[in-house]
């Protein structure tokens, strides 16, 4: 099956600095996610993002789905912003996404 | 969120008890799904209920048993569980496919 590796696996930044988050693929996907799962376990979809460029806010994310990978930016950190970071994609007819590792973000004062 | 709703948030669970774990989407969506968080380990897909019909899952063992009752509810009965079964279980909706998942808060399981 399709494998999805993040990195890295642990980030600690003070508040204010800039991020960059990384998914790498191993096959072709028609889906791709990245999610904010909070200290008390809530995950929130951030992005939908297959291929292309999408912003929100502080947050942004880049998808290049030729190379196979994908990048999330948090700019301006804050504590709130702390937490892991997953990417998930699934191919094309498959009704299940499949899970990277995750990013532990941990946002220092 | 509040769209996707899971009760109980925290259970603990011998293991020769037999409990249930219930989750509730208010998003009008048509697909469920359960999901299995362990730790050091991604999020796990057990099940898919699309149209309340199951169309995955996952080789997850006969000790989990789910049942859709319809779009609305989704329910994950435990039984004869083992220590390693402890985790957190985030149940999921969405609409026309896997785009736009949205999660639940998540049952944390500890199974003595």
């Amino acid at each position: 099956g399709i494998q999805v590796e993040q990195s890295p696996p642990d980030l600690i930044l003070q508040e204010g600095a800039n991020s960059t988050l990384r998914c790498n693929f191993s096959d072709s996907v028609n889906n791709l996610q990245w999610f904010h799962q909070n200290p008390w376990g809530q995950l929130i979809n951030l992005f939908y993002i297959p291929s292309g460029t999408k912003q929100n806010g502080r947050l942004s994310a880049t998808t290049v789905a030729t190379e196979r990978y994908s990048l999330l930016y948090i700019s301006s950190s804050q504590t709130t912003d702390s937490g892991v970071y997953f990417c998930a994609v699934s191919v094309r007819g498959a009704q299940k996404l499949v899970f990277g590792q995750g990013t532990r973000l941990t946002i220092n004062p | 969120e509040t769209g996707v709703t899971q009760t109980p948030r925290h259970l603990v669970m011998g293991m020769t008890n037999k409990k249930s774990l219930k989750c509730e989407q208010h998003l009008g969506h048509n697909a469920m799904y359960w999901y299995k968080q362990s730790a050091k380990k991604p999020l796990e897909l057990m099940f898919v209920y699309s149209l309340e019909e199951r169309v995955e899952n996952n080789s997850v063992p006969s000790r989990f048993s789910p049942e859709c009752p319809n779009s609305s509810h989704l329910f994950l009965h435990l039984h004869t569980l083992q220590p390693e079964d402890s985790a957190l279980y985030l149940c999921a909706s969405s609409q026309d496919g896997v785009a736009g998942l949205h999660f639940g808060p998540g049952t944390r399981l500890t199974v003595l």
